[in-house]
């Protein structure tokens, strides 16, 4: 499958605990995004990488929050602390930044965290 | 990013077309119109897109009016498993998504 991979699929983890998700893009693809989506709503931004370079961070992204993506080919965000309203499924896709300009991203299958 | 408007739900006879719209009226020059799609539980599935010209691929053809303030999604023959929720993002490089339209074919 050359698509876009995540893992793990599932994850349950008591408050307090800190957990670690990766994502593993198509292979040539240079822009990693990583989005949440919590139940009843459109996948919400959070963040993107151009190659190694984090370009762009949304204010969803708390302190709790970080993400590497540290020789420009797979990425992982942490989630330090977790919280309840953590619980969501957090999804990653990658782009090719193509002459003139269109950049549609291709989605994995998204990791399920759930904050007991 | 353009902010989007979509109907919130609409149905479709297995085997017709599905004529999704959206307004875009605050869309830029240089933004894009993409249209993704979400099934249940899994990640977006990307559709086509779209700047000025009608598109057309394997999945769907996309209809954009001259002004640019609105578009169609096209699915030309429903099939059961085009069940899902279709947003339409105006955008250049990240995404934001709405609520979209939840499609529902029926036999």
């Amino acid at each position: 499958d050359t698509g876009v991979s995540q893992d793990p699929r599932h994850k349950i983890t008591k408050r307090g605990q800190n957990v670690t998700f990766r994502c593993d893009p198509i292979s040539e693809h240079n822009r990693l995004y990583w989005y949440r989506q919590t139940l009843g709503q459109g996948p919400e931004f959070l963040t993107y990488f151009q190659n190694e370079a984090q370009l762009e961070k949304s204010r969803l992204l708390s302190d709790r929050f970080s993400a590497e993506r540290p020789k420009g080919s797979f990425s992982t965000l942490e989630i330090q602390r977790t919280e309840q309203g953590d619980s969501a499924m957090y999804l990653c896709a990658s782009s090719l930044v193509a002459t003139g300009g269109s950049y549609e991203q291709y989605f994995g299958p998204g990791t399920r965290l759930t904050v007991t | 990013d353009a902010k989007t408007t979509q109907p919130p739900s609409m149905d479709c006879a297995e085997g017709r077309a599905a004529n999704l719209p959206c307004n875009h009226s605050t869309i830029s020059g240089n933004e894009y119109v993409y249209w993704y799609r979400q099934i249940h539980s899994q990640g977006p599935q990307y559709i086509i897109h779209g700047l000025k010209n009608n598109e057309t691929n394997e999945m769907a053809s996309l209809i954009i009016t001259e002004d640019r303030k609105s578009s169609t999604l096209i699915l030309p023959h429903a099939t059961l498993r085009d069940t899902a929720v279709y947003y339409c993002i105006g955008g250049y490089s990240t995404l934001t998504f709405g609520k979209g339209t939840m499609l529902l074919v029926s036999p």
